[in-house]
Parts: structure tokens; C-alpha cells; sequence
């Protein structure tokens, strides 16, 4: 069975910073991959998602993320990062063929003025 | 709008009350998800449905039923509320679409039991 890991629980940084949210996945087959965020109190907005193709993939609001797949890894970056970024994050993961989405526990980003 | 619409927004339970949860999609997708999000531990599966009149297990299935007789309806029940189920509920459906593939989710439910 597939499985989602994002190391950092919580990430502090400066407003105008980059920042990099890192996610780790675990699979035996090809996988599709997903960027989430949630603003407090409120659903989920996609990001950003990997099908195939260019392993460099741009989402909404700046945000892009990078398909490794010899280090079974999804990093989410921004170059510049606003006060509006501050929200939660979730990578998540679904394989080829099937139909279940697996969610890593998430990414409190919190940006400071 | 098309979408996925949950209702109710918000419901306080008693311990050993029950209710249920309903999830509507007007897109003719066929798959149909719920899972509940609890803090630190992202969004886990409960049930699924991979189309009219089927359902299957997700992670965290114990305590929960579901029925799917309509394409566009995916209910979520809880026979004997738990505190354990508080939680926030969220309802998704999928779509296949030659080379694209995509997840829309509703807005959620939050759930507390007293």
C-alpha cells in the first residue's frame, strides 16, 4: 500500500523567504500526485498535481513542486512567500488505476511579517 | 454551481445518538469518497464508493456505514455516536478523464459529540 510522509509538522518563516514543504512517498507502482492547502476553517483547494510528463509542475498562487521519482519525493517550493500563504498543507498520493487518495498528516506553514 | 455539497455544516451529537451525513455531486463522477480530518493526522479514508450501489472500506471504517443508491448521493452514518467521532468530514468525488484526473471536495461538516 502506498503511504504520504511530510517531515516538518509545522514550518515558521519570514514573509518574502522562500520556503520548500517537503513530501515523501512510498508506492510499488506509478503514482499520481497532489498539493492541497487549507485556509483555517475552510475546505480543500488543489494546488497543484502531478499525472505525467514534465517532473516540474506550476500551480496556483506561485506555488510549484518537483516529481522525483528515484527519491520518491514531491516537494512543494514558493520563491516568495506572503502573509495570505500562512495556511496548512497537504501532499497526498493515489496510484494508476485506482481510486483512493492517501494524505500525508500536513504542513503548518506560518509566515511572519 | 456544480460541485460537491455537504449537509449539514455543523452538528452537535449526544454519545450514543445517531445521524447521518449526506454528500451531493452533480457531476456524474463516479467514485465518492469520505474521510474525516482530525489534527496531526491529516485526512484518513473511511469509506468509499466506486460507483452506484457498491462500497468499500477505508482506513478507518469502525463505527461508520455508508450507502451509495444514487450516483450522485454517498451517505455517511453513525449508528452510535462516540466522542471519538469528533471530527471535521469531508466528502470527495473523482473523475477520469482521458489524461487528466482530478479530485473536487466539499466544504465539510464539522461534527462534535458531547
Amino acid at each position: 500500500a502506498q503511504s504520504v510522509t511530510q517531515l516538518d509538522s509545522q514550518v515558521p518563516v519570514f514573509e518574502e523567504a522562500p520556503v520548500e514543504l517537503r513530501c515523501n512517498y512510498s508506492s510499488s507502482v506509478s503514482v499520481y500526485l497532489f498539493w492541497y492547502v487549507q485556509y483555517p476553517n475552510q475546505g480543500l483547494q488543489l494546488l497543484l498535481k502531478y499525472l505525467s510528463g514534465s517532473t516540474l509542475v506550476k500551480g496556483i498562487n506561485g506555488f510549484e513542486a518537483e516529481f522525483n521519482k528515484s527519491q520518491t519525493s514531491f516537494h512543494l517550493r514558493k520563491p516568495s512567500v506572503h502573509i495570505s500563504d500562512t495556511a496548512e498543507y497537504f501532499c497526498a498520493v493515489s496510484r494508476y488505476n485506482t481510486d483512493k487518495l492517501i494524505f500525508g498528516t500536513g504542513t503548518r506553514l506560518q509566515v511572519f511579517p | 454551481n456544480a460541485g460537491v455539497t455537504q449537509t449539514p455544516k455543523f452538528r452537535v451529537l449526544k454519545t450514543g445518538q445517531s445521524m447521518t451525513l449526506l454528500c451531493a455531486q452533480d457531476m456524474n463522477h463516479e467514485y465518492m469518497y469520505w474521510y474525516r480530518q482530525d489534527p496531526g493526522m491529516g485526512l484518513r479514508l473511511i469509506h468509499y464508493s466506486v460507483g452506484e450501489g457498491t462500497t468499500a472500506k477505508g482506513e478507518v471504517p469502525d463505527g461508520y456505514n455508508v450507502s451509495r443508491l444514487k450516483k450522485q448521493n454517498f451517505l455517511l452514518g453513525l449508528e452510535s455516536a462516540a466522542p471519538s467521532q469528533t471530527s471535521v468530514y469531508f466528502c470527495a468525488s473523482s473523475y477520469f478523464e482521458a489524461t487528466n484526473y482530478g479530485y473536487t471536495f466539499g466544504s465539510g461538516t464539522r461534527l462534535t459529540v458531547v
